[in-house]
């Protein structure tokens, strides 16, 4: 059974920089075609796509904001780390992280997501 | 850059078919995934690969997807079907969602 959890701040200074981590069991980030990918959802808003890590390391980011974002994995450790700079209260949201699994039937949706993490950004 | 547009809200009664759209340009080229979400709950995947069902996902959710159009039915709603729907698609190197549609049944 696939889950993951997500975990950090729930509340962050505006500037500051944000750091999420998600810890995965079920499945390992070394293993081909798997990924995992983190989505935000401010409040009231629709789900956006932040950034993806690959088995093999490749990583893509959300166009707008890959100046400012970060994401990188420790298979040993079975978790997947992402930051956010200058973090502004726009950035304000729930933060999920969620597995892929590229190619076959799934097509590379996001099949299982975490409960996700409520961040605040205010001074 | 791409973009996924859906209607804000659609209405059915209890026992009816819904049908939400998901409106891209040439989508019928792409895959097309749509998630539940409830409130306060994360998002749930009920179709992947336009008409494909996840294990423990009723029959009564199905998906097509042709043109520039993308439509997830919803088959003799009931209330529990009560949540926003989001279609997702991958363009080049980015994930991108649609808006969301919030499906009420009355």
């Amino acid at each position: 059974q696939i889950t993951l959890k997500e975990s950090g701040p729930t509340l962050v200074k505006p500037k500051e920089t944000l750091t999420l981590t998600c810890t995965f069991s079920g499945f390992s980030l070394s293993s081909s075609g798997v990924s995992v990918g983190w989505i935000r959802q401010p409040p009231g808003k629709a789900l956006e796509w932040l950034a993806l890590i690959y088995w093999d390391d490749e990583k893509r980011y959300r166009p707008f904001l890959r100046s400012r974002l970060t994401i990188a994995k420790d298979t040993s450790k079975n978790d997947v780390v992402l930051t956010l700079t200058n973090m502004d209260p726009v950035d304000t949201g729930t933060y999920y992280c969620a597995h892929r699994q590229a190619g076959g039937a799934l097509a590379g949706a996001f099949d299982v997501w975490g409960q996700g993490t409520v961040v605040t950004v205010s001074s | 850059s791409y973009e996924l547009t859906q209607p804000l809200s659609v209405s059915v009664a209890p026992g009816q078919t819904a049908r939400i759209t998901c409106r891209g340009d040439n989508i019928g080229s792409k895959n097309v995934h749509w998630y539940q979400q409830k409130p306060g709950q994360a998002p749930v995947l009920v179709v992947h690969k336009d008409s494909n069902r996840p294990s423990g996902i009723p029959e009564r959710f199905s998906g097509s997807n042709s043109g520039n159009t993308a439509t997830l039915t919803i088959s003799r709603a009931q209330a529990g079907d009560e949540a926003d729907y989001y279609c997702q698609v991958w363009d080049t190197t980015a994930a991108i969602f649609g808006g969301g549609t919030k499906l009420t049944v009355l």
